[in-house]
């Protein structure tokens, strides 16, 4: 069967990094997404990685292993506005969307 | 870039009733739209894919004369929950695909809370 593996709730401090890790068995790859929701919210898209490495953006940065089926998101400078459920999803042979349950990210001052 | 509309935000209605849920590509032509529902503090539930002027294919479990999805045109596609029972109350969000986007990813529509009593 298909599955995405993430830890359920994470805690880390303002101004500090904070690496979500996610991990999949899908039939098929056609790359991996991840969606940052804030509560009441529906999903905003963060990162996409089709290709093994790091992707950069800004405070966030995201980076696949298709060899390990591993991905993490990486957080850097925490801000309280960061706090929120972080949604790992990836795309399979046909092109749909697996989702993982969410990481929800709390920070703290 | 891409923005996906949805209408309304919150419904509240009487069971037995019908809810039409309405989904807006603004900027960009959608051939595929999807519709997801979310219970709380759980993840997405994708209910149904939606292609423009066809039958949307829909998730196992998911009753389609129940969630009836209509993709009239390439900027619309419509859920409609019929009879709609308590159960039914949960947080319902559609999607859309830019194609002409860098890795077509889904953008979100802002999400309807429909609450039946």
């Amino acid at each position: 069967g298909q599955n995405i593996d993430q830890p359920t709730e994470m805690t880390a401090t303002e101004g500090a990094i904070v690496q979500i890790n996610c991990t999949y068995q899908t039939s098929g790859f056609n790359g991996l997404f991840w969606y940052q929701q804030h509560a009441g919210e529906a999903p905003t898209f963060l990162s996409y990685n089709v290709l093994d490495g790091l992707e950069e953006k800004g405070r966030f940065s995201s980076f696949l292993s298709r060899s390990k089926g591993y991905s993490y998101l990486l957080l850097k400078e925490l801000q309280m506005k960061d706090s929120a459920s972080y949604l790992c999803a990836v795309s399979d042979s046909n092109y749909q969307l697996i989702w993982g349950a969410g990481t929800k990210l709390i920070i703290k001052p | 870039g891409a923005v996906v509309s949805q209408h309304p935000s919150r419904v509240i209605c009487k069971s037995g009733t019908s809810v039409k849920i309405e989904c807006r590509s603004l900027d960009f032509q959608a051939t595929t739209m999807f519709w997801y529902r979310q219970f709380p503090k759980q993840s997405l539930m994708l209910m149904a894919t939606s292609n423009e002027g066809s039958k949307a294919t829909y998730e196992q479990g998911v009753e389609k004369d129940k969630f009836l999805i209509n993709h009239a045109s390439l900027t619309l596609s419509t859920l409609t929950v019929t009879s709609a029972h308590p159960e039914d109350s949960s947080f319902y969000i559609c999607s859309a695909v830019d194609g002409t986007s860098d890795y077509n990813e889904q953008f979100f529509g802002p999400g309807t809370r429909l609450t039946v009593l």
